[in-house]
């Protein structure tokens, strides 16, 4: 089974500043999909960030990057010149590389808020 | 930017009440899904379709939900006789038939409230 593990209920970050969000995983799979979704108040699901495992460079999208450490399992989520938009639910998740249904596994979830 | 569109976007029910909630995937998309999302708690599977039938489904996936694509365009998510621990938001999503998760995307949700 899989499993995905957000340790950080909440956090905040002052406006500007950098906020580096945890997420760890188990699985006995080798190739493998990470993610991380944000979700603001609309409660709307939008994908911020993919990273394939078996890439070993980090995935990066603008403000937004990870720490892919596949030995260690771990998958951090950085943000960098925090805005006041990206105050949301922010959720790590696991898909399998190949499956029938693709299904995601999400974490409990990280409530980031961004400090004026 | 094709969406995957839910309607309606809230529906209050009474308990016992049968419901169904509605999604139109992207036009060109052959796998469709229904998460749930108790207030709160983590996004959840539910089921996975593809083919004209399910190709995954969950433990929460019980005989009291069902889908169907009645008319090739719609994707349903029936549920038979509500109970109060099915309020939740409902999240719909579809992807591409190109493997893994090319265009893999969710829809604003439904909120679900049983009383």
């Amino acid at each position: 089974a899989q499993t995905v593990t957000q340790s950080q209920p909440e956090m905040s970050v002052q406006e500007a500043e950098t906020v580096t969000l945890s997420c760890t995983y188990d699985t006995s799979e080798n190739n493998y999909y990470l993610f991380w979704y944000k979700q603001p108040p609309s409660r709307q699901m939008i994908l911020v960030i993919r990273q394939e495992a078996y890439k070993q460079q980090n995935a990066t999208e603008n403000r937004f990057s990870v720490n892919f450490q596949k030995a260690a399992k771990s998958f951090s989520l950085k943000i960098s010149d925090s805005q006041l938009g990206d105050t949301a639910m922010y959720f790590c998740a696991f898909m399998k590389h190949v499956s029938a249904g693709n299904q995601f596994y999400f974490g409990t979830g990280t409530s980031l808020t961004v400090i004026p | 930017e094709p969406e995957v569109t839910q309607t309606p976007s809230h529906q209050v029910t009474q308990m016992g009440q049968e419901v169904i909630l509605r999604c139109v995937p992207i036009s060109n998309h052959l796998y469709f899904y229904w998460y749930r999302q108790i207030l709160g708690q983590k996004v959840e599977f539910l089921v996975s379709f593809y083919n004209n039938e399910i190709s995954e489904k969950s433990e929460i996936f019980d005989d009291q939900f069902s889908v169907e694509r009645p008319d090739g365009s719609n994707f349903t998510l029936k549920i038979r006789s509500t109970k109060l621990e099915d309020s939740a938001m409902y999240f719909c999503a579809s992807r591409e038939d190109r493997g893994g998760v090319h265009g893999y995307t969710f829809g604003s949700g439904t909120r679900l409230t049983v009383v």
